[in-house]
Formats: structure tokens, C-alpha cells, sequence
């Protein structure tokens, strides 16, 4: 069966510091993967997504960037956090086909002091 | 630009009675459509889907109808347990898209 990780769970970093944020798919190849973020009292916002290795789609322009550099690895960086990166982190991937929908991993509670 | 909306970001509903949560998109191009659901601090589960070819589909008690040509959907839950206190996200997309649209969500409490 396939299984999502996402760590860490919960995570306090000042302003300024940098950010990395791991998920890893395990049981299927080739997953399209993707970073979302919920703010508080906001709905899913789409960051990125990947199609294949080193293949990477910006949804939204900010300080934020993401790298694939495994078939199922897919991970979240900033160079210098904001406050306004506070939120909730969530990785999920998908088969090939859309009806399946995305499984997404336990989410990475962020807070930007 | 929101192109999937969910309207009602509450509703409280009683035990046992009828909870309805509805959905608006605005791109007709989207033809696949899905519901999560989400607990805080958890990441969202899939509750259920539909295509554009139906207008329902049915999963115990859970039921969803689209309206294409209101370009809406709805969940409803039959009967409303406690234990379906949380946030339902919908999600939609085209079939030859990469991603899933969200809604903003709504938080469904319902009340012992």
C-alpha cells in the first residue's frame, strides 16, 4: 500500500531563519506531488507541484521554493522566513489518474516568530 | 481568483438531521469534482468524488449531487453524527489538469 510522510509535525522558527520541510511517498513510482498550505481561516492555497525528478510548477510567487530531487521526495525550503510563512503545511501526491485524488500527508504546523 | 467557492464557511446541525454543504465553481472546463474532509492539526482525508458524466453519487451516508449547468455541487450527510465535526473542503478540477482546486471550506459542527 502507499504511504505519505511529512515531518516535522509541528515547528517554531524565528523570522529570518531558513526552512526545509521533507515528504516522501513510499509504494508507488512516479507520483505527481504536490505543497499546499492552509493559513488560518483560509482554505488550500497550491504552491508547487511535480510531475517528474527535478520538475517543478510555482503557483503562487513568494519566499518559498521546492525541490524534487528523488523519484518520491519532494521537499519545501525558504532562505529567510517571513511571518507571514506562519500556516499549515500539507504534502499529498496522486496517481497518474485524476479520479483517485490526492492522499495527502498529516501536515506540518509552522509558526514564524 | 477563487474558482472553487464554498460560501458558508460555518454550519451547525443537529444530531441525527440533515447536513448540507454546497460548493460554486466557475470554470466549466472542470469535470472531476471531490470532497474532504479535515480534522485540525490532521491532513484532509478523501470522503468522496463525482464525475461530470453523473449528477450523484452515493457512499453510505454521505451523498454528493453536481448541477452542471448551475456549475454547483453538494454534500449531504444523512444523518449528521457528532463525529462529523470538521472542516469539508471541495475539489475540482479539469480531467486533463494537473491539479485540484479547493474551496475555502466549511466547518460542519454538529450537535449531540
Amino acid at each position: 500500500s502507499q504511504t505519505i510522510h511529512q515531518w516535522p509535525a509541528t515547528l517554531v522558527q524565528p523570522v529570518g531563519s531558513p526552512l526545509s520541510l521533507e515528504c516522501t511517498v513510499e509504494g508507488t513510482s512516479n507520483p505527481n506531488l504536490y505543497w499546499y498550505r492552509q493559513a488560518a481561516g483560509r482554505g488550500l492555497q497550491l504552491l508547487f507541484y511535480s510531475v517528474g525528478i527535478g520538475q517543478i510548477s510555482s503557483e503562487v510567487p513568494q519566499n518559498l521554493s521546492a525541490s524534487r530531487p528523488q523519484d518520491r521526495q519532494f521537499i519545501l525550503s525558504s532562505k529567510k522566513l517571513l511571518l507571514s510563512d506562519s500556516g499549515f503545511y500539507l504534502c499529498a501526491w496522486r496517481r497518474r489518474r485524476l479520479i483517485y485524488g490526492y492522499t495527502f500527508g498529516s501536515g506540518t504546523r509552522l509558526t514564524v516568530v | 481568483d477563487q474558482q472553487v467557492k464554498q460560501n458558508s464557511p460555518s454550519l451547525s446541525v443537529q444530531e441525527g438531521r440533515i447536513s448540507i454543504l454546497n460548493c460554486d465553481y466557475t470554470n466549466s472546463m472542470f469535470d472531476y469534482f471531490l470532497w474532504y474532509k479535515k480534522y485540525p492539526a490532521e491532513g484532509p482525508t478523501f470522503l468522496i468524488s463525482i464525475s461530470s458524466i453523473k449528477d450523484k453519487n452515493e457512499d453510505g451516508r454521505f451523498t454528493v449531487f453536481l448541477n452542471k449547468s448551475a456549475k454547483h455541487l453538494s454534500l449531504h450527510i444523512v444523518p449528521s453524527q457528532p463525529g462529523d465535526s470538521a472542516v469539508y473542503f471541495c475539489a475540482a478540477s479539469a480531467i486533463t489538469g494537473n491539479q485540484f482546486y479547493f474551496g475555502t471550506g466549511t466547518s460542519l459542527t454538529v450537535i449531540p
